[in-house]
């Protein structure tokens, strides 16, 4: 069975500070991983994803994460945030074929602060 | 291009009443999930359905049901409501035969309260 942990449930940062979210993954075969990001009243946005190559990838309004494969993790970042930026971040795993189950971490809202 | 819809987007029913939501993909696009997210408990995954079949299914009671059509629209149906499935529920659809890599894309969700 796969699982994701996001352990920081929220996380206030200031205006044009850097902030990482953090999320881990557990799974005994090869999975795929991705971030989506939530604002209020709407669906998931597909932020970036990693499925191989590269161990960091970029996506969308200026968010990167890295893969880590030893420590099982895969961090979003982003070196500058705006207020735009609050919403709330979801972590996902989905096996490499025979399905297109997502398995969603528990969310971090990310409030930016001005 | 047209992205997902969901309809309706809002409902309020009484508990033990029955309810459907409908579900149109991407043009093109074979797969369907659906979630159920709620507070508590974050996004669940409820179905998932691949040229009319279902292909997973979450841990929800048999009171959930779905089905998708030749289309590839889905439905999705909660019998005997209860208060605990107040939720936003919503549905993902993703290009199948593209591998698990593919993203999915998902509507803005139908906003469920059971009163």
């Amino acid at each position: 069975a796969q699982s994701v942990t996001q352990l920081d449930s929220q996380v206030p940062v200031f205006e044009e500070a850097p902030v990482e979210l953090r999320c881990n993954y557990s799974s005994s075969v090869s999975v795929y991983l991705f971030w989506y990001v939530q604002y209020p009243n709407q669906g998931l946005q597909l932020l970036l994803k990693y499925l191989s190559g590269s161990t960091l990838v970029k996506g969308i309004n200026g968010f990167e994460a890295e893969f880590n494969k030893s420590q099982t993790s895969f961090h979003l970042r982003k070196p500058s945030v705006h207020i735009s930026d609050t919403a709330e971040y979801f972590c996902a795993v989905r096996l490499t074929s025979g399905t297109y189950k997502y398995i969603f971490g528990t969310g971090t809202r990310l409030k930016v602060l001005a | 291009k047209a992205g997902v819809t969901q309809t309706p987007r809002y409902l309020i029913k009484t508990r033990g009443q029955q309810v459907t939501l409908s579900c149109s993909p991407i043009s093109g696009h074979r797969s369907v999930s659906w979630y159920q997210q709620t507070p508590g408990q974050g996004l669940q995954f409820l179905f998932e359905y691949f040229s009319e079949t279902q292909r997973n299914k979450g841990n929800f009671p048999g009171r959930f049901s779905g089905r998708q059509f030749s289309n590839s629209r889905s439905e999705m149906n909660v019998s005997t409501l209860e208060l605990g499935d107040s939720a936003l529920y919503l549905c993902a659809s993703s290009l199948a035969g593209t591998g698990g890599g593919t993203e999915a894309f998902f509507g803005q969700g139908t906003r469920l309260t059971v009163v």
